[in-house]
């Protein structure tokens, strides 16, 4: 059973040009969470989403970020116009359903801006 | 809102010696407390997780206490080997809120050889 999968696994981008993250849940997983890890700092929740459906996205930035996980192919992180302040390793975590304890996470992407 | 305060954010030890580590939540409906060992450029491993209905828990050299009342738990390593340098990251989650989980800041665990 294949784990949480992510791509890429590492990101450059020039400030302004946009950013996708990608996120393969675990097989038989519908709950999808992304995580943001600032350099020296602990992982911060971001939005929390079930297929075709936002949960929770109170750690969202209000601008340029959006997420989404469609019915059919993996979840996506989408940052528009990224400045260098966005340079961080991005981490999604799926489980089998909300409410549940385990959340099982993935290799991360890591996202530098130049 | 949610928060979790972790204590120290380094720690030196002597291999053989013991490490502790703790933690304080502040969402009294926090029922899930899990720990996680990070080395640089890795995810996010878990290494050990508690319920909130038992208070303390214990696999080999690592063990997890939790006092819910006053909103502590801490992770204990035992006989620390040089493998166990990493950061450790305690984290407290609710099955009855918005199931995301609120980490601590961090621990970096540096054991001497």
């Amino acid at each position: 059973n294949a784990g949480v999968m992510q791509n890429p696994r590492h990101l450059v981008r020039r400030r302004g040009q946009e950013a996708r993250l990608r996120c393969s849940p675990m097989k038989g997983h519908s709950h999808v969470y992304w995580y943001r890890q600032l350099p020296e700092e602990g992982l911060k929740f971001m939005v929390y989403l079930q297929k075709e459906n936002i949960i929770d996205e109170s750690g969202m930035p209000k601008e340029r970020f959006s997420a989404e996980f469609p019915k059919e192919g993996p979840s996506i992180l989408r940052i528009q116009q990224v400045v260098r302040g966005d340079s961080a390793a991005y981490f999604c975590a799926s489980s089998p359903q909300g409410g549940v304890y385990e959340q099982y996470f993935g290799p991360g992407t890591r996202l530098t801006v130049t | 809102g949610e928060n979790v305060e972790q204590h120290p954010s380094t720690l030196s030890v002597q291999e053989g010696d013991s490490a502790v580590i703790k933690c304080t939540y502040s969402d009294s409906a926090s029922n899930y407390f899990p720990w996680y060992k990070q080395e640089l450029g890795k995810r996010p491993q878990l290494i050990i997780d508690i319920r909130s209905n038992v208070g303390e828990k214990k696999d080999q050299r690592i063990a997890v206490t939790l006092n819910k009342t006053a909103k502590h738990f801490s992770l204990h390593i035992t006989e620390t080997q040089p493998e166990d340098s990493a950061v450790y990251f305690c984290v407290a989650f609710s099955t009855s809120g918005t199931y995301k989980y609120i980490f601590g800041t961090g621990t970096r665990l540096k054991v001497l050889a």
